[in-house]
């Protein structure tokens, strides 16, 4: 079936380190991938997005790389700070409306 | 920066009673939604609303919730006759277009609505 879905549950970081979040889509028709993250009590915040014409987006410290080929999508976040603890999801425009568990990043001092 | 705002923040509300959910989405937005979570649960889509109607729901929308434009600038969901898994955050969101054509869906921070 269809999904987004994430490799790992949990990943931990130590503070200043780079940060590697995975997804993994199915729909080969999506175009159009979101990343999100969600601190603990608030809503899904936007955080980069990239349209299937590109490989690589760059943001602020954030940086989204897309293969088509094995429809992955990976969310990279450089010297990682205690602020970016958080769940990060991904979102591919077939299935905007459903969100996967997440990846919920936890940052060491 | 534009932002989608939700009242009340928080609710406590005896099991049976109505509640409201109040949101303004953003203004030059055009399609609006509604999400749930669970405490330590995923996000769930609830409602899509386009053109003064329903375009999508889930099956979690049922005869008990319901949703309504009242004037330009709200949007609002309506509770009817709450039960202790109502419980739960819930998000308001909008986006400019629909995300099949690669539009963001923006989301609010939340009502967090407890019923007892």
């Amino acid at each position: 079936g269809e999904s987004v879905g994430l490799h790992l549950p949990t990943l931990s970081v130590q503070e200043g380190d780079n940060s590697i979040i995975n997804c993994a889509y199915s729909n080969s028709a999506s175009d159009y991938f979101i990343w999100y993250k969600q601190e603990s009590g608030k809503g899904p915040q936007f955080i980069i997005d990239i349209r299937s014409n590109m490989d690589k987006r760059q943001g602020q410290r954030v940086t989204v790389l897309l293969n088509k080929t094995v429809k992955h999508l990976s969310l990279q976040i450089a010297a990682t700070q205690p602020g970016d603890s958080a769940v990060y999801f991904c979102a591919e425009n077939i299935l905007l409306y459903i969100f996967g568990t997440g990846t919920r990043l936890k940052v060491l001092a | 920066e534009p932002e989608v705002t939700q009242t009340p923040s928080h609710q406590v509300t005896q099991m049976g009673q109505e509640v409201i959910l109040r949101c303004v989405p953003i203004s030059n937005h055009l399609y609006f939604y509604w999400y749930r979570q669970i405490l330590g649960q995923k996000v769930e889509f609830l409602v899509s609303f386009y053109n003064n109607e329903i375009s999508e729901k889930s099956e979690i929308f049922d005869d008990q919730f319901s949703v309504e434009r009242p004037d330009g600038s709200n949007f609002t969901l309506k509770i009817r006759s709450t039960k202790l898994e109502d419980s739960a955050m819930y998000f308001c969101a909008s986006s400019e277009g629909t995300p099949n054509s690669g539009n963001t869906i923006y989301f609010g921070e939340g009502s967090w609505l407890t019923v007892v």
